[in-house]
């Protein structure tokens, strides 16, 4: 079964550092993969998605994704930190093909931003 | 922006009772989802619907869980008789198409406490 993986519950960056949140992903197909940012006490949005376009994929408020098949990897970074981007980070996946299907998410990463 | 719109926002309800949580997908939408998130764990996709039926349910959507579009804007998710561990934030997501590339666009959420 699909299954995603995000390595650590809690990253913690001074505010200016390179922020890196890792996902990985079980497929023998790549899926499309989706990064969601969830800011306290407020739904999930969209940060950005993979739909296989390019690797490298830019989404909102700086953040940016590559997707790498030989690792299985769609790792999210921002080259600076700043204060408002503390918050909870999820990756999710869903099987190409699988039309109107679930996303499959990760367990989440808590990013805090130290000043 | 359109936006998915979801109420109550909390709701505190006695073990046994039934809740309705409801939500206003965006008005062109076709797929609509539940999702929920225990405090502390991930979030976890309960049921899909799609032409007015269920398209996918999970392990957890059993007998107590039901989706219904009353008319063409709502869609609620009806639990009929809620046990402790049925409190989560419950999210409602809904989708343009069902490519397997489209993101899903999430409410706010419904905080569900069962005391």
């Amino acid at each position: 079964a699909q299954s995603v993986t995000q390595l650590g519950s809690h990253v913690s960056v001074s505010e200016g550092a390179l922020v890196l949140l890792r996902c990985n992903y079980s497929s023998s197909v790549p899926p499309y993969l989706f990064w969601y940012v969830q800011y306290p006490n407020q739904g999930l949005q969209l940060l950005l998605k993979y739909t296989s376009a390019a690797t490298l994929v830019k989404g909102i408020n700086g953040f940016e994704a590559e997707f790498k098949k030989s690792e299985t990897s769609f790792h999210l970074t921002k080259p600076s930190a700043h204060m408002s981007d503390a918050a909870e980070y999820f990756c999710a996946v869903r099987p190409r093909g699988n039309q109107g299907g679930k996303l499959i998410f990760g367990q989440g990463t808590e990013l805090s931003v130290k000043p | 922006e359109p936006e998915v719109t979801q109420t109550p926002s909390h709701q505190v309800t006695q073990m046994g009772q039934e809740v309705i949580l409801r939500c206003v997908p965006i008005s062109n939408h076709l797929y609509f989802y539940w999702y929920r998130q225990i405090l502390g764990q991930k979030v976890e996709f309960l049921v899909s619907f799609y032409n007015n039926e269920i398209s996918e349910k999970s392990e957890i959507f059993d007998d107590q869980f039901s989706v219904e579009r009353p008319d063409g804007s709502n869609f609620t998710l009806k639990i009929r008789s809620t046990k402790l561990e049925d409190s989560a934030m419950y999210f409602c997501a809904s989708s343009g198409t069902g490519q397997s590339y489209t993101e899903a666009f999430f409410g706010q959420g419904t905080r569900l406490t069962v005391v």
